[in-house]
């Protein structure tokens, strides 16, 4: 059973355009939300997350929005830069869980195209 | 200050064989947890290790094991390996909210 779904396996992107990355979830217990960018070779790096009780957050380039009633949230990158190329991971957790365990989507490749 | 440090970075090792992944997370974080990539898969939790205890557990089977030092190293086992056990294995530690959560390097296990 996924709770972390990104249907989108991947995302081709003109540099300096918007690219938007989807993010579904079915766990109704999930408070906190966060998104990983990850190069090849590399661990996953945090990027942004958001809480439950906000529907968007915001950091430069980046911005997170969800929208709880439909468990879904979106990562916006705008503009998008050659940069931003690598594999994009929506990840969910709950504040009850006690432990830091993260459940991760299956990941989205975003490729910017110069 | 220095990351989490995943050692080795490369392994290749036989079925049947076990393996000793190592994790230093960074200085002053206690939770340090584990985490399998596969391609078809993604990033699967392992376990959790918080001062020396194991929090909480992934749905994988026994032969996945680990454990926590006093100076909150921590090492992860596989024994009796199967080619399926091939993946990445992140490590990644936590100042003690989700967003102090810092990821490895990993190591990549190659079952052969």
């Amino acid at each position: 059973d996924q709770q972390v779904k990104q249907n989108s396996p991947s995302l081709s992107v003109q540099e300096g355009r918007i690219s938007i990355l989807n993010c579904d979830y079915t766990n109704s217990m999930f408070d906190y939300f966060l998104w990983y960018k990850k190069y090849p070779a590399e661990g996953p790096t945090f990027l942004i997350s958001i809480s439950s009780i906000k529907d968007k957050n915001e950091d430069g380039r980046f911005t997170v929005f969800l929208n709880k009633s439909a468990k879904h949230l979106s990562l916006h990158i705008v503009p998008s830069q050659p940069g931003d190329s690598a594999v994009y991971f929506c990840a969910a957790t709950y504040s009850g869980a006690g432990s830091y365990q993260l459940t991760f989507g299956k990941g989205t490749k975003l490729s910017v195209i110069p | 200050k220095a990351g989490v440090t995943q050692t080795p970075r490369y392994l290749i090792k036989t079925r049947g064989q076990q393996v000793t992944l190592s994790c230093s997370p960074i200085s002053g974080h206690r939770s340090v947890s584990w985490y399998q990539q596969t391609p078809g898969q993604g990033l699967q939790f392992l376990f959790e290790y918080f001062s020396e205890t194991q929090r909480n557990k992934g749905n994988f089977p026994g032969r996945f094991s680990g454990r926590q030092f006093s100076n909150s190293r921590s090492e992860m086992n596989v024994s009796t390996l199967e080619l399926g056990d091939s993946a990445l294995y992140l490590c990644a530690s936590s100042s003690g909210t989700e967003d102090g959560y810092t990821f490895g390097s990993g190591t990549r296990l190659t079952v052969v």
